[in-house]
This record gives structure tokens, C-alpha cells and sequence, in this order.
């Protein structure tokens, strides 16, 4: 079964930087484009980054670039989010999906994670 | 930004009757591969979000056959044709045509 846990949430001050990871387990990892998605409290979902299947190739909201970077490390299964500059509005659940594809072409993002908290204030 | 738009906010349905949502994007979501990349979740409370439908109307491995999707362009519905207890929760259209994907505000489905 797929299997996607994110880890790494938690409070921190404005300007302040915070590690998201995400566990991945259930499917080759290194063969599918992952997304980071969020939603913030009393809000809809907002799609934040993807990174096709290598690292190679990533893509940023225009809300979060230059602030947050997606990576992988394929030979850990896992996922990532560099946030960095954190501001009140980036207060969210944040969800790690899997995309359908390598590339996260359509960006078709079908198994997500159940999330973890980041709270900036 | 593609903006999605959904309807009603709130469904308060009736077990075992029939339900649907509608979505409607602000530019047409047909792809120049030809292909439309609207995309159905359901979010249940404490749960991950679950996607039921891709591409307007495939419905994803293990869904229940009571979901379908539809519609073409701009518009665009899901539908439950006998709603379960289960089926509560927070459901979302998303499209994936233009860059950034964008999502609808949620349509609340709830038992009367």
C-alpha cells in the first residue's frame, strides 16, 4: 500500500526557517514527481511545489518562490521543504502527494499524506 | 490563476438520495494533448485527502462505483447516487490544465 508521512511541522517566529520531510513507502519512489500541498486554517487547498521523479527539474507557487525549495533523496524515499523567511500566511496543514507520473505532468497528485502543522507566529 | 468555483458550499443531503457538486473553472481546461485535467478529492475529517476522480470522469481504483464524474470545458460535476454515512466530508475540484494547479473553495457534504 502507498504510504506517504510528513514530518517537521511546528511553531516558529517570522523570518524564521523550518525542514518539512515526507516518508515515503508502498511504490518506487524514484519513479514518480511529488507535490507539496497546503491548507491553511479555514481556507481551500493551496498547491505550494512539485519536483519530478530525478530532482532535476522542480516547480514553486508564485506565494512561496524564492522562499521554500522542494528536493528529494531517492535513495531514502523521502521528500522535502526548505522554508525559509516564514511568514504568518504560510501558516498551514502542509500535505506531501504522489504524482501519477514522473513528471507531475496535469500535476496529478494521487496519494497524500495526512500532513503536519506549521505555525508561524 | 485559473479560478474553480464550486456549488453549493454546503450540501446537507439525505441518506440514500442522490448528490452533486458543480465546478466551473474561469478558462476551459481542455489541454493541448487534447486531455482535461479536472480532478475530484474528498477530505474526511482526520483523514488524508482522497482523490475520486480524474481526467473529468475516471474514476481512481477502489472508489465506489456510486461516484461519477462529468462535464467538459469549463463546467463540470460530481456525482453521488446514493449518498452513504461515509461519504461526509469536504469535496474538491482541481485543475491541473494550467500552471499553477488551483483548486475549488470545497463543497461541506453533510447528513441531514
Amino acid at each position: 500500500e502507498v504510504y506517504l508521512l510528513e514530518s517537521g511541522g511546528g511553531l516558529v517566529q517570522p523570518g524564521g526557517s523550518l525542514r518539512l520531510s515526507c516518508a515515503a513507502s508502498g511504490f518506487t519512489f524514484r519513479n514518480y514527481g511529488m507535490s507539496w500541498v497546503r491548507q491553511a486554517p479555514g481556507k481551500g487547498l493551496e498547491w505550494v511545489s512539485a519536483v519530478r521523479d530525478s530532482g532535476a527539474t522542480t516547480y514553486d507557487a508564485d506565494s512561496v518562490k524564492g522562499r521554500f525549495t522542494i528536493s528529494r533523496d531517492n535513495s531514502k524515499n523521502t521528500l522535502f521543504l526548505q522554508m525559509n523567511s516564514l511568514r504568518a500566511e504560510d501558516t498551514a496543514l502542509y500535505y506531501c502527494a504522489k504524482c501519477s507520473g514522473a513528471t507531475c505532468y496535469g500535476f496529478d497528485m494521487d496519494v497524500w499524506g495526512k500532513g503536519t502543522t506549521v505555525t508561524v507566529s | 490563476d485559473v479560478v474553480m468555483t464550486q456549488s453549493p458550499l454546503s450540501l446537507p443531503v439525505t441518506l440514500g438520495q442522490p448528490a452533486s457538486i458543480s465546478c466551473r473553472s474561469s478558462q476551459s481546461l481542455v489541454y493541448s494533448d487534447g486531455n482535461t485535467y479536472l480532478n475530484w478529492f474528498q477530505l474526511r475529517p482526520g483523514q488524508s485527502p482522497r482523490r475520486l476522480i480524474y481526467e473529468v470522469s475516471k474514476r481512481d481504483s477502489g472508489v465506489p462505483d456510486r461516484f461519477s464524474g462529468s462535464g467538459s470545458g469549463t463546467d463540470f460535476t460530481v456525482k453521488i447516487s446514493r449518498v452513504e454515512a461515509d461519504d461526509v466530508g469536504v469535496y474538491f475540484c482541481m485543475q491541473g490544465t494550467h500552471w499553477p494547479p488551483t483548486f475549488g473553495p470545497g463543497t461541506k457534504v453533510e447528513i441531514k
